[in-house]
């Protein structure tokens, strides 16, 4: 079965330092791996994804992620954190073709210190 | 465009009622999925259908149906509304075309059952 790990419950940093959010994942084939975030009372609002070609994915707000299939890694990168970007943070995996069902893991709380 | 639309935004049930969460689209998408929310559980998939006419269960169906008359809608029913039904409840829609798979979602029904 496929599953998503996101083994930080919540990451702190400080406002114009650099963000990592972290995601593994495990899922039979080649991956569809996605970022969501979702601010409070919202639905989730897709970042970026990876689904084939080059491993460093750029997305919405300045975010990125490297795919790393050796690792089975999709971390979530930003250079330089905004205090707009405390939010809860989604990684999501699929197997490629057809219709997969998608994964989500159980988020990650971001908190931009000021 | 409106996206996905989701009514009622709140709503509060005794148990054994019944009610349906509302769920819209206007994007023409194909798939549409209801994903319930529980705090540190991530997003868990209900019912999901593939187009007008045909649905299928996801992770966690029981206690609930659903139906897909027409592309634009997918209403999701609780029958005996149960205490362990109380979460967030999400509708998403996706475009399953070549790679356009990320997920739209609405901006939730919170579900209380007392």
């Amino acid at each position: 079965a496929q599953s998503v790990a996101q083994p930080e419950d919540q990451v702190n940093v400080a406002e114009g330092n650099p963000l990592t959010v972290k995601c593994t994942y495990s899922v039979s084939g080649n991956p569809y791996l996605f970022w969501y975030v979702q601010y409070p009372n919202r639905g989730l609002q897709f970042l970026l994804k990876y689904i084939t070609g080059d491993n460093l994915v750029k997305g919405s707000y300045g975010f990125e992620a490297e795919f790393n299939k050796s690792q089975t890694s999709f971390h979530l990168k930003k250079p330089s954190a905004l205090v707009s970007d405390s939010a809860l943070y989604f990684c999501a995996v699929r197997a490629s073709g057809g219709y997969q069902k998608v994964t989500f893991g159980t988020g990650t709380k971001l908190q931009v210190i000021p | 465009n409106a996206g996905v639309t989701q009514t009622p935004k709140f709503r509060i049930l005794k148990i054994g009622q019944s009610m349906t969460l509302q769920c819209t689209q206007d994007m023409n998408h194909n798939y549409m999925y209801w994903y319930r929310q529980d705090p540190g559980m991530g997003l868990k998939l209900i019912y999901y259908s593939v187009g007008a006419g045909i649905t299928d269960k996801g992770e966690v169906p029981n206690g609930y149906n659903v139906s897909r008359s027409t592309t634009e809608d997918f209403p999701l029913r609780l029958e005996l509304a149960a205490p362990s039904q109380t979460s967030v409840y999400f509708c998403a829609s996706s475009y399953e075309v070549r790679m356009n798979t990320e997920a739209f979602f609405g901006q939730g029904t919170r579900l209380t059952v007392v």
